[in-house]
């Protein structure tokens, strides 16, 4: 059984369009994450949900808005796609939220490409 | 502010030699440090961690990785490569005054050669 599934795993849209990310876990976990890994494989953490509330926000252009249903899924919706928003998206999850040590375990990744 | 650095973007060594993958870290408490492979078009797998236990870490896959305080060091190492080691591999960490959130190194990627 797949840990932490994202749907879909490729997604090709065009500019201004708005399109959402889709993250659940059955693992049981508290704590889900959204990720971007840019053209360079450089990974930079987006946002962080603790049991349905946002604790992590980086700087993240507010087109972007997590929601969390419950806190076995964490979706990503981005508004308005612009090319540089292309890159590959990971979702999360972890036991708790920012225990030292505490392992994080990872979605296959969604590949986005605006055109 | 914590921060990793890979000091080399890509390696690659024949298939039954050892692999040796560096990563330095930045850090203002006791670290968590972490390696993770991404396989091409994959997600990514934890190998990995240490956390203020013995300094030598065993991973899966033969992997294991040293933490040299002295040094700020956690390099990765396997004794002898195997194709189906190449992959991206991340090495990450993660200490308290930043919340325990992760920073990622810029990534190597491990090429082998047959």
């Amino acid at each position: 059984d797949t840990a932490v599934s994202q749907t879909p795993k490729y997604l090709v849209t065009q500019m201004g369009n708005d399109k959402s990310i889709k993250c659940e876990q059955n693992l049981g976990h508290d704590t889900m994450y959204w990720y971007k890994q840019d053209s360079k494989k450089f990974l930079k953490i987006m946002f962080s949900y603790n049991n349905k509330e946002l604790i992590i926000n980086e700087t993240v252009p507010n087109r972007f808005s997590p929601k969390s249903p419950d806190k076995a899924h964490l979706n990503l919706h981005i508004n308005s796609l612009e090319l540089g928003d292309s890159a590959v998206y990971f979702c999360a999850s972890s036991q708790i939220a920012g225990g030292p040590g505490e392992t994080q375990y990872f979605g296959p990744g969604t590949r986005l490409l605006v055109l | 502010a914590q921060s990793v650095t890979q000091l080399d973007s890509h390696v690659s060594v024949s298939e039954g030699t050892p692999v040796l993958l560096r990563c330095n870290y930045s850090s203002s408490y006791s670290p968590s440090l972490f390696w993770y492979v991404q396989h091409p078009n994959k997600g990514l797998q934890l190998l990995l961690k240490y956390t203020s236990a013995a300094t030598l870490v065993k991973g899966i896959n033969g992997f294991e990785a040293e933490f040299k305080k002295s040094e700020t060091s956690f390099h990765l190492t396997k004794p002898s490569a195997h194709m189906s080691d190449a992959a991206e591999y991340f090495c990450v960490v993660s200490d308290r005054d930043a919340g325990n959130m992760l920073t990622f190194g810029g990534g190597t990627r491990l090429m082998v050669k047959p």
